[in-house]
């Protein structure tokens, strides 16, 4: 089955950098990658995605990137704001079959 | 806009006590998915429906079963708690067609004394 590594596990930004989470997954059949955002006690709330056939996404601050070869993608939040504080998850789904990375936990100082 | 909807919200029970978690999903969404999260964990996929008909499996317990009903809701049946089933329930749902948008409701959390 699919197997998502996210990393860092912890990542602490000064506001107004830049932060960079990065996943690889093994299944070269997902097309899809959402990345969720979590409050702690929260519901993941999808905050960007990217299909296969696409190589990259921007929506304001928030950018993904897909490199289907290396099987790896990653996350850009840029101009951070304490409020981007949370845990990120990465995800590969196929045929929605989905399956979440560890988890970033992203800390934006003020 | 319509959400999932879970219930209960909060849920105690004893060790060995069994526990039905209930999910309502979006309206015109016919795929629901049950993922469990531990403390500091990832949600962890249990399994799915589509249609009626359960469509994947994941790390479930031999001790938990689900089934989706004709109006497309969903229940987890947890018999034999134990201790280590105390996690925040996720239900989402889609409309069942890849590259959807899983769509979360607000959780249920279990915690098993």
């Amino acid at each position: 089955g699919e197997n998502v590594e996210q990393h860092p596990s912890t990542l602490s930004v000064q506001e107004g950098d830049s932060a960079v989470i990065k996943c690889t997954y093994s299944d070269s059949a997902s097309n899809y990658f959402p990345w969720y955002k979590q409050e702690l006690g929260k519901r993941p709330q999808l905050i960007i995605d990217i299909r296969s056939n696409v190589g990259e996404k921007k929506d304001q601050r928030i950018a993904v990137t897909l490199n289907k070869t290396a099987k790896h993608f990653s996350l850009h939040i840029t101009e951070t704001q304490p409020e981007d504080s949370a845990v990120y998850f990465c995800a590969a789904s196929h045929n929605n079959d989905m399956r979440f990375g560890a988890g970033t936990r992203l800390t934006v100082k003020p | 806009a319509a959400g999932v909807i879970q219930s209960p919200r909060h849920l105690i029970k004893e060790k060995r006590e069994t526990a039905t978690l209930k999910c309502y999903p979006i309206p015109r969404h016919d795929t629901v998915y049950w993922y469990q999260q531990g403390p500091g964990q990832d949600p962890q996929f249990l399994i799915s429906f589509y249609e009626k008909m359960q469509s994947d499996k994941g790390s479930i317990p031999d001790r938990f079963s689900a089934q989706q009903f004709s109006d497309y809701h969903s229940e987890l049946n947890m018999s034999s708690l134990e201790l280590g089933d105390s996690a925040l329930y996720f239900c989402a749902s889609n409309s069942g067609t890849s590259y959807n948008e899983q769509f979360f409701g607000p959780g249920t959390r279990l915690t098993v004394l």
